[in-house]
């Protein structure tokens, strides 16, 4: 059984720190991780993807991946109020038949002004 | 910027009743999936579509369910026979291709209410 697991909160932060987003998974298999943001009551939205290990930074943004510990993290600098969200970390396979995302179930992040 | 369209946004019907959840993909993509989330539960995979055919299908997706691009442009998803268990958000997802870094784009979802 795959799965990807969150601390779901919530996590409450003030403006302009570091929230510190984690998420670990059970596949081996799974090859690449995706970072999704999703306001209540709407779609997920992509923020970034990971599949090597190490840092992979975009802007405010930095996700973590090390596979040996099957942990993925998300990094957010500077936060701000607008980035108050549930953030859900998803894990694929590779190619074929393994396109379906494994989602965990959410980080609620809030950003206080 | 193109986007997945989904229709209705809004579905409710009664128990037992045959419900279709229309999607309109990315025009270029070939993939395509369908995801349900549960009021305060995680995103689920449903099922996920290629060449006209299903490439791979969660548990979730049982006999109840069928998904169907009836022409070039619309992916639908078909519930013959809705309990109350099915009352969820349902979101359409397509992507160029399967696997590894390829994006899914998510449509804006249609909520489903069972009474």
């Amino acid at each position: 059984q795959k799965e990807v697991e969150q601390n779901s909160g919530p996590l409450s932060v003030p403006e302009g720190a570091i929230a510190s987003l984690n998420c670990t998974y059970s596949d081996r298999g799974s090859q690449s991780f995706f970072w999704y943001r999703q306001y209540s009551g709407k779609s997920p939205e992509l923020i970034m993807f990971i599949y090597s290990n190490g840092d992979k930074e975009d802007g405010r943004f930095t996700a973590q991946l090390n596979k040996a510990s099957q942990y993925v993290s998300l990094l957010i600098r500077d936060s701000q109020p607008s980035d108050s969200a549930t953030y859900l970390c998803a894990g694929r396979g590779w190619g074929g038949s393994q396109g379906n995302l494994i989602f965990g179930k959410g980080t609620k992040l809030s950003v206080k002004p | 910027e193109p986007e997945v369209t989904q229709t209705p946004s809004h579905q409710v019907t009664q128990m037992g009743q045959e419900v279709i959840l229309r999607c309109v993909p990315i025009s270029n993509h070939l993939y395509f999936y369908w995801y349900r989330q549960i009021l305060g539960q995680k995103v689920e995979f449903l099922v996920s579509f290629y060449n006209n055919e299903i490439s791979e299908k969660s548990e979730i997706f049982d006999d109840q369910f069928s998904v169907e691009r009836p022409d070039g442009s619309n992916f639908t998803l078909k519930i013959r026979s809705t309990k109350l268990e099915d009352s969820a958000m349902y979101f359409c997802a397509s992507s160029e291709d399967s696997g590894g870094a390829n994006e899914q784009f998510f449509g804006p979802g249609t909520r489903l209410t069972v009474l």
